[in-house]
């Protein structure tokens, strides 16, 4: 499979804990997004990497969320001291970032639930 | 600050009927326009992009167009079957690279 994958596709975790998730992008992919998606809302940016330069990233970001891209790769979402409002799916997606087709290609996302 | 609504949220047909799911965003200074699927529970599929500089496009059944002056783009279902039940997103671009998507309609297909 040549897509994107995330791991794990599900986390439940006790509110105060700390949690981290994986995103493996397409491989010749340069760009990575990570998402946040709440039920029945649209998908909201948290943060960009091309390469492995963290360029943009969204003030829902807030100082508990770190993302990183070590060596351009692979990227992790981590969350310290997760709090209810913490529950959501959490999206990444990649693409090749050429001018104006930038089709970004999603993963099948993780589910966190904050008990 | 770009705003994307789309309309309606939630959509019910018999199968075989065609279909218009509708897009609207406020600020037209956007490079292209990209409609997903989502089914419950998963990731987003991408289904087409369209760039500022087109009018259409068409992968089997679906078409889009996008109207920049008026900030609308269509997505058009011909032939709709169950397997075409899920939500529909369209995202557009802003700030550099990031997506900005609407809320999404259901749509439901039924048999």
């Amino acid at each position: 499979d040549t897509g994107v994958s995330q791991d794990p596709r599900h986390k439940i975790t006790k509110r105060g804990q700390n949690v981290t998730f994986r995103c493996d992008p397409i491989s010749e992919h340069n760009r990575l997004y990570w998402y946040r998606q709440t039920l029945g809302q649209g998908p909201e940016f948290l943060t960009y990497f091309q390469n492995e330069a963290q360029l943009e990233k969204s003030r829902l970001l807030s100082d508990r969320f770190s993302a990183e891209r070590p060596k351009g790769s692979f990227s992790t979402l981590e969350i310290q001291r997760t709090e209810q409002g913490d529950s959501a799916m959490y999206l990444c997606a990649s693409s090749l970032g050429r001018g104006s087709v930038n089709t970004q290609y999603f993963g099948p996302g993780t589910r966190l639930t904050v008990l | 600050k770009q705003e994307v609504t789309q309309i309606p949220a939630a959509l019910s047909v018999p199968e075989g009927e065609n279909l218009v799911l509708n897009c609207s965003f406020t600020d037209s200074a956007i490079y292209n326009l990209q409609w997903f699927r989502q089914d419950p529970g998963k990731g987003l599929t991408s289904l087409l992009l369209i760039q500022s500089s087109q009018r259409e496009q068409t992968s089997g059944r679906l078409n889009a167009s996008l109207d920049k002056s008026s900030g609308r783009s269509t997505l058009y279902i011909a032939a709709s079957q169950p397997g075409d039940s899920a939500t529909y997103l369209c995202a557009v671009p802003t700030g550099a690279n990031n997506l900005f998507f609407g809320t999404g309609t259901r749509l439901t297909v039924i048999p």
